[in-house]
């Protein structure tokens, strides 16, 4: 399995943005980047995936590099709900089993 | 988004007993699912590969005779922790693709204790 690098922890100012690398330099041609979030004694929640071209949705935006060897993840005005631990994981299909790296825990001060 | 469901969300055995956990895919089918486990502040560990149909694929490991998957359906997967001992206790979760997209949606996860 390609594998992802993360920061451990991050700190960010409520309500300000924040920026979430991840770097993966071996991933494949067919492998999307994806972006979950973990709360305290909550399965992973969803939050965003792409292959080449950045992403928006209601929750981030996805910024990937040309060479897709790093992306970054942005928390347009992060709140105190967006504390959890945001992992960055390589998946090449719904049906693949794809490795959890140790993510990075994200402190959000109010 | 997709839903999967847990059942229990939490449990508490005593050693030598076998619990069993359900994972459900509430709004699609889903022929592979994956179980984790998670210690605390340790990421997410894999497991297994449920597949529909056919014997689970077990990560290099994990005691197939002691974590039974059964996936009976294309909504269920089942995980039953044989003669658990405290070493067992831990936070299962499951997830499941609908395929459609890349995605895999988790489940709320299941706290088992083993006193």
């Amino acid at each position: 399995d390609a594998k992802t690098t993360q920061p451990n922890s991050m700190e960010s100012n409520e309500e300000e943005p924040v920026h979430l690398p991840c770097n993966h330099s071996t991933i494949s041609g067919t492998d999307y980047i994806h972006w979950y979030r973990q709360l305290p004694s909550q399965g992973p929640e969803y939050v965003i995936h792409g292959l080449t071209s950045n992403v928006n949705n209601r929750m981030a935006s996805l910024a990937i590099a040309e060479d897709r060897k790093s992306s970054t993840l942005i928390l347009h005005r992060a709140t105190l709900r967006d504390a959890a631990v945001y992992y960055c994981i390589l998946n090449s299909g719904g049906y693949q089993k794809v490795t959890f790296g140790t993510g990075t825990k994200l402190q959000v001060i109010p | 988004g997709a839903v999967v469901s847990q059942h229990p969300s939490w449990v508490i055995c005593k050693s030598g007993t076998s619990v069993k956990i359900e994972c459900r895919s509430l709004d699609f089918q889903a022929t592979t699912m994956f179980w984790y486990r998670q210690f605390p502040k340790q990421s997410l560990m894999l497991m297994a590969t449920s597949n529909e149909g056919s014997k689970a694929t077990y990560e290099q490991g994990v005691e197939k005779d002691k974590f039974l998957i059964n996936h009976a359906s294309l909504t269920l997967s089942t995980l039953t922790v044989t003669s658990a001992h405290p070493e067992d206790s831990s936070f299962y979760i499951c997830s499941a693709s609908s395929g459609a997209g890349n995605e895999q949606f988790f489940g709320p996860g299941t706290r088992l204790t083993v006193l």
